[in-house]
């Protein structure tokens, strides 16, 4: 089993639905990370989270929110989905400052 | 500028070849480098860590010029499965350790 496990793994939605895509890991990691990426482009950091109660704006939160459950659990959620949100995007953790960090396989999130 | 970039490519080599990848950055503060390989459609996965006094690991070594803030990646004795892209990865001492990533550079090994 994965130990960061995305779902779902791939969504079509319509122009203006909720969705939410959500993460967990298994890692004991404190540190979560929601990334986007899209072709010819590097990952680009949405929210990131160090804890529980605390919740940081990425390069690119507009349009996106986040919500930490647990120490195990990270969702994102697009309020009003809009097509160039459409893109493929990766949970991911840390351990800490400069430490290694390790992927959910992906959402692959496609918005018409 | 961006702050952490690559050379796109694609870098088409025969198999059995050398090839080298550069990176470079634009925060002169940063402290922890990392090269990261993502297959077509997959996450990335760490490929390995650079360390200042340089580093191997089988057949890839990778390099830290902290002057000119350039890390860099060379292959040997390239393989079929060494196809894909390699991500560089630098973190933001300025925002508590974020990951900055580059583009990435792709690789395609031929037979």
């Amino acid at each position: 089993d994965a130990d960061v496990t995305q779902t779902p793994r791939n969504r079509i939605t319509k122009t203006g639905k909720r969705i939410m895509l959500e993460c967990s890991q298994t890692k004991g990691h404190d540190r979560m990370y929601w990334y986007r990426q899209d072709p010819g482009l590097g990952l680009q950091l949405i929210y990131y989270s160090f804890d529980v109660k605390d919740i940081n704006k990425g390069e690119i939160s507009d349009g996106y929110s986040v919500s930490r459950q647990a120490q195990a659990k990270f969702s994102l959620s697009l309020e009003s989905a809009i097509p160039n949100q459409t893109a493929l995007y990766f949970c991911a953790t840390s351990e800490g400052v400069g430490a290694k960090t390790f992927f959910g396989q992906g959402t692959r999130l496609t918005v018409v | 500028r961006k702050e952490v970039e690559q050379d796109p490519g694609p870098f088409n080599v025969p198999e059995g070849a050398t090839v080298a990848f550069n990176c470079t950055y634009s925060n002169s503060a940063s402290q922890s480098f990392f090269w990261y390989r993502q297959d077509c459609r997959k996450e990335p996965k760490l490929l390995m860590s650079v360390y200042s006094s340089g580093n191997e690991d089988g057949r890839f070594t990778a390099q830290l010029n902290r002057a000119s803030q350039y890390i860099s990646l060379l292959i040997r004795d390239s393989k079929l499965s060494d196809s894909a892209t390699y991500l560089c990865v630098v973190n933001n001492p300025s925002n508590t350790g974020k990951l900055i990533f580059g583009q990435g550079t792709t690789l395609q090994v031929k037979p």
